[in-house]
């Protein structure tokens, strides 16, 4: 059952054009969801999130989109750097009150100067 | 302010042994989450620990279970060893439970049986 999923395992793009990494969701009662970037031998570590109120979150270059109705939600990183190369986990709340996270499969992107 | 630490870093084991893997918290967090990363999937909640009591438990068996001690570090013990076991383990720590206390994850601790 997975509830939270990123259908693409990679993606590569070049220096300073847009990063696009994609997240769909089957459980319409995620009120919040957040993305996480990991680089080897780190733990993620937060990168942004977005309430369900909202449809767009920006922070620097980084900007959530979330689209209730597909129940779709994506991180726009622009311009994309060598440095955020990693793999980027979107998870929503699997329980407000244990502070549990449902992460998806994750997606590796690839910078290439 | 020193982050989340795991130990050990790697480890290897073999079916049906026994394993004890340690996570201090971040300075002033009381709560700790456990995580399991198979090879090629995101993480997977194990429990989570709160003022030493579990607050809450994912889809795993009995014989993982955890610890957690009076200064919020915490440990996981995972008994009856199972290939399938073979993972990378996360702790992450907050500053209360819930889930708009951001979560510090430590390196993990890679975990191989065989």
């Amino acid at each position: 059952d997975q509830q939270v999923k990123q259908n693409s395992p990679s993606l590569s793009v070049q220096e300073g054009r847009i990063s696009i990494l994609n997240c769909d969701y089957t459980n319409s009662m995620f009120d919040y969801f957040l993305w996480y970037k990991k680089y080897p031998a780190e733990g993620p570590t937060f990168l942004i999130s977005i309430s369900s109120i909202k449809d767009k979150n920006e922070d620097g270059r980084f900007t959530v989109f979330l689209n209730k109705s597909a129940k779709h939600l994506s991180l726009h990183i622009v311009p994309s750097q060598p440095g955020d190369s990693a793999v980027y986990f979107c998870a929503a709340p699997g329980s407000s009150n244990t502070g549990k996270l449902i992460f998806g499969q994750g997606t590796t992107l690839q910078v290439k100067p | 302010e020193t982050g989340v630490t795991q130990s050990p870093t790697h480890l290897i084991k073999t079916r049906g042994q026994q394993v004890t893997l340690r996570c201090s918290s971040q300075s002033g967090h009381n709560t700790v989450s456990w995580y399991q990363q198979a090879l090629g999937q995101g993480p997977q909640f194990i429990f989570q620990y709160y003022r030493e009591e579990e607050n809450g438990r994912g889809n795993f068996p009995p014989r993982f279970s955890g610890l957690q001690f009076p200064n919020y570090s915490s440990e996981l013990n995972v008994n009856a060893l199972e290939l399938d076991d073979s993972a990378l383990y996360l702790c992450a720590s907050s500053r209360d439970r819930g889930l708009r206390n951001e979560q510090f994850f430590g390196p993990g601790t890679r975990l191989t049986v065989l």
